[in-house]
């Protein structure tokens, strides 16, 4: 069963523009992570960030976790057409067994 | 080595067929995953191996069964499947299940039951 929701669904830009991507989950979680999935291949990690961090960074990716609204976001800046793919939140809830519990996912579309 | 492989990448089968998928990973990983992708959905968990042993069933039917030969090898051996199990099967590993870490995902199996 789906942790949460993540929205939008999809979304489109021109390349050079930013993407922000957002997910909300029902539990508490140890942790979340962001995964990455070109077309029906396999998923790319993209970042981990705690609960007990806020905000983390990596290259041209941010993410934000707000434990108190249950909610993260991804902003992707300066996109580029290879940054075409789906996205998706995933939620760990600790205790164990790093099990993860994926989110709906957002349909990136970075036209050139 | 950073890489997780799956084979075959296609695979098509009928009812009745038996078949295996595979999967290998030599990063020394000792938490190994099986998830089930359907079209535009998220993956979802299947089974989780931690130390060559089962350690996570998410209540999947029986028809599906997994084996872990080694720490570098998971099986999910198909019997008897249904065509709503046509989806992308994915494999991932990590370093272990007991800490906060990233899985590595191979690039999946589509499976076509006719």
């Amino acid at each position: 069963s789906q942790q949460g929701e993540e929205d939008p669904q999809a979304l489109s830009i021109q390349e050079g523009e930013n993407a922000t991507m957002n997910c909300s989950y029902k539990t508490s979680i140890n942790n979340l992570q962001w995964y990455r999935q070109n077309s029906g291949r396999g998923l790319v990690h993209l970042i981990l960030i705690r609960s007990n961090e806020r905000e983390k960074h990596s290259g041209r990716l941010r993410v934000t976790l707000d434990t108190s609204k249950k909610s993260s976001s991804l902003l992707i800046t300066a996109s580029r057409a290879a940054d075409t793919a789906s996205y998706f939140c995933a939620t760990d809830r600790g205790g164990g067994y790093n099990k993860l519990i994926f989110g709906a996912g957002t349909r990136l579309a970075v036209h050139p | 080595d950073t890489e997780v492989t799956q084979t075959p990448k296609h695979l098509v089968m009928g009812m009745t067929n038996k078949k295996s998928l595979k999967c290998e990973q030599h990063m020394g990983h000792r938490a190994m995953y099986w998830y089930k992708q359907k079209a535009k959905k998220p993956p979802e968990l299947m089974f989780v191996y931690s130390y060559e042993k089962l350690s996570i069933n998410e209540s999947v039917p029986s028809r599906f069964s997994p084996e872990c030969p080694n720490s570098s090898l998971l099986n999910l051996h198909l019997h008897a499947l249904q065509p709503e199990d046509s989806a992308l099967y994915l494999c991932a590993s990590s370093q272990d299940e007991g800490r906060a870490n990233e899985q590595f995902f191979g690039p999946g199996t589509r499976l076509t039951v006719l």
